[in-house]
């Protein structure tokens, strides 16, 4: 089982449509990071949340940070085409040395 | 300044050999992870060095080997290579050892045919 838990598997919307993906998890984290992939690329930070509750807004992506820091979320507005790609949530658990990574959401954006 | 760097970017081996990929972390980082991402899958932890020392490991057989160098650049050995071992092999790095912010290299794609 994945420590992190991400929600939808797969997502496919039409351009111009709002969208919110999941991640969660049963353990608290120090932090927890967003990345976006591309097919052949290695993942590209986003944003990195660090306080329970913290809302961060990168232009018409806004991240959330759980109270508890078990789960975060990321909340799409009028999604465009170059949106597509993985998005990857990743945590460092508290009093752990390694990022792990959830599974992610595969988000297309269709024209 | 370069950012993390790995090489080969493509290699293809055959069932039973051995294997070698190299990572230069991010210049002022000395941390170096590494992560192993099937396709179609998030990337999964393999291990972390620090002060070249594997630091962290996660559930992987002892076929995967590494090395972190006094430079902090690092290598990841995998010997008897399986056909499950296709994958992309992503190297990261940070500037301490429970960094907030981690940085990927372009990944290695290794083909085991």
């Amino acid at each position: 089982t994945q420590l992190l838990e991400q929600s939808p598997q797969f997502l496919s919307i039409q351009e111009g449509e709002n969208l919110t993906v999941y991640c969660n998890s049963s353990s608290v984290f120090s932090s927890l990071q967003w990345y976006r992939q591309e097919p052949g690329e290695g993942p590209v930070l986003l944003v990195t949340v660090v306080t329970g509750g913290e809302v961060k807004k990168l232009k018409r992506l806004t991240f959330q940070f759980g109270d508890a820091r078990k789960d975060s979320s990321l909340h799409i507005t009028a999604a465009q085409p170059g949106d597509t790609g993985l998005y990857l949530c990743a945590g460092d658990v508290v009093n752990n040395n390694d990022m792990r990574f959830g599974a992610g959401t595969r988000l297309t954006v269709k024209p | 300044d370069a950012g993390v760097t790995q090489s080969p970017t493509h290699l293809i081996k055959t069932r039973g050999q051995q294997v070698t990929l190299r990572c230069s972390p991010k210049s002022g980082h000395d941390t170096v992870s590494w992560y192993q991402q099937a396709l179609g899958q998030g990337p999964q932890f393999i291990f972390q060095y620090y002060e070249e020392e594997e630091r962290q490991r996660g559930n992987f057989p002892d076929r995967f080997s590494g090395h972190q160098f006094p430079n902090y650049s690092s290598e990841l050995n995998v010997n008897a290579l399986l056909l499950g071992d296709s994958a992309l092999y992503l190297c990261a790095s940070s500037p301490q050892r429970v960094g907030n912010t981690i940085y990927f290299g372009e990944g290695s794609w290794l083909t085991v045919v």
